[in-house]
């Protein structure tokens, strides 16, 4: 089942731009991921935070977790048009359970 | 960090056949596997869970005896995707969970003709 919505489902921005995405969630959390999706390609885990963190940052990508609201947010700073891709979180309950992935954000960023 | 590898990364089949996808640990041991699927457009719906030495768990909705998996060995899972229909076109990946992380196989596109 899918546990987080993401939204907005489609963005589009110039380069240049911050592009903001947005998860929500239902259940309690070890912790939440996000990751990017190349079309028709594997994906790859861009960022981990944990239940107990409320921002995190890595390069252009900055994560917020708001685990009273069971929501988290991701803003890529400052964008190329290399990243355009689809976003998704996933969470994981706890250590051994798999991640479930909410429905994706298809970000697309105009040169 | 660790390496799932998986292959094949495309296959295109008849209608009838069966497709066998393996994903491989190759510097760690996985004793559990996911395995997702991903139609066009669509998130990943996890399939089922596999353990090594044990049978597989599948999620509601998926037919144990259409999607076989086998975790014969700490290195190696398998999903068989048997008499493969073209609505089993999708894209399948495999995910191992290493502490807190989980890493992905490269997926595998198949297509039902």
């Amino acid at each position: 089942s899918q546990q987080g919505e993401e939204d907005p489902q489609a963005l589009s921005i110039q380069e240049g731009e911050n592009a903001t995405m947005n998860c929500s969630y239902k259940t309690s959390i070890n912790n939440l991921q996000w990751y990017r999706q190349n079309s028709g390609r594997g994906l790859v885990h861009l960022i981990l935070i944990r239940s107990n963190e409320r921002e995190k940052h890595s390069g252009r990508l900055r994560v917020t977790l708001d685990t009273s609201k069971k929501s988290s947010s991701l803003l890529i700073t400052a964008s190329r048009a290399a990243d355009t891709a689809s976003y998704f979180c996933a969470t994981r309950f706890s250590g051994n359970t798999p991640l479930v992935f909410g429905k994706g954000t298809r970000l697309s960023v105009i040169a | 960090g660790a390496v799932v590898s998986q292959h094949p990364s495309r296959v295109i089949c008849k209608s009838g056949t069966s497709v066998k996808i393996e994903c491989r640990s190759l510097d760690f041991q996985a004793t559990t596997m996911f395995w997702y699927r991903q139609f066009p457009k669509q998130s990943l719906m996890l399939m089922a869970t596999s353990n090594e030495g044990s049978k597989a768990t599948y999620e509601q909705g998926v037919e144990k005896d259409k999607f076989l998996i086998n975790h014969a060995s700490l290195t190696l899972s398998t999903l068989t995707v048997t008499s493969a229909h073209p609505e089993d076109s999708s894209f399948y990946i495999c995910s191992a969970p290493v502490d807190t992380e989980a890493f992905f196989g490269q997926g595998t596109r198949l297509t039902v003709v």
